[in-house]
């Protein structure tokens, strides 16, 4: 069964920074689409950045362009995102997911990011 | 305000049809993408439960089925049961090819 696993999460001050991981197990990493889908306290999911098998081509959502970064080490079976210049808005749990034809096919546990002074 | 948008809530009792719908515009579902469903159960992630408009993953019970028509989409909960009490949420894709949600179904059975 396909296994991702976030890590990273944690209480960050306005302004700062935070690098997410997200660790694949139990499937060919490398070949497979990734995402980071986020999930404000008692709201609902908002997509956030995606990146291709070999990590070439990225996208992000217009709240985190600019301040974000979505990379992955395919040799290490790890899916980033670094998050820059965070804001009290940013404060969600960060699921990672793998993509199958435009849909989020596996899920993580995902990792809670508090921004608070 | 998401791209997609489903009702706040649904309700049923135990045995019940029920139908939640997830309605975009012409330049998401319209524009022919797939919608996808998934089901989140209280303080667990999001899990697939219908991808492509009405295609069921390995261990999603038959009761679970969807549509789509146009610019929306419905899923249909047959035969309902305690635990599939839980917040439905649509997805499908834009045509500036980002991912985007509905702001999701709090299904209770009553």
């Amino acid at each position: 069964e396909v296994q991702l696993v976030e890590s990273g999460g944690g209480l960050v001050q306005p302004g700062g920074s935070l690098r997410l991981s997200c660790a694949a197990s139990r499937f060919t990493f490398r070949v497979y689409w990734m995402h980071w889908v986020r999930q404000a306290p008692g709201k609902g999911l908002v997509w956030v950045s995606r990146i291709s098998s070999d990590g070439s081509i990225t996208g992000y959502a217009d709240s985190v362009k600019g301040r974000f970064t979505i990379s992955r080490d395919n040799a290490k079976n790890t899916l980033y995102l670094q998050m820059n210049s965070l804001r009290a808005e940013d404060t969600a749990v960060y699921y990672c997911a793998r993509d199958l034809n435009y849909y989020f096919e596996s899920w993580g546990q995902g990792t809670l990011v508090t921004v608070s002074s | 305000q998401s791209v997609l948008t489903q009702p706040p809530s649904v309700s049923g009792a135990p045995g019940q049809r029920v139908t939640m719908s997830c309605t975009g515009s012409s330049s998401n579902i319209g524009a022919g993408y797939d919608v996808h469903w998934y089901q989140q159960l209280p303080g667990t992630a999001p899990k697939l439960l219908i991808y492509a408009n009405n295609n069921r993953p390995s261990g999603v019970p038959d009761r679970f089925s969807g549509s789509k028509s146009g610019t929306s989409a419905s899923l249909v909960i047959t035969g309902l049961q305690a635990e599939d009490e839980a917040d439905y949420y649509c997805q499908s894709y834009d045509s500036s090819l980002s991912a985007v949600f509905g702001g999701g179904t709090k299904l209770t059975v009553l």
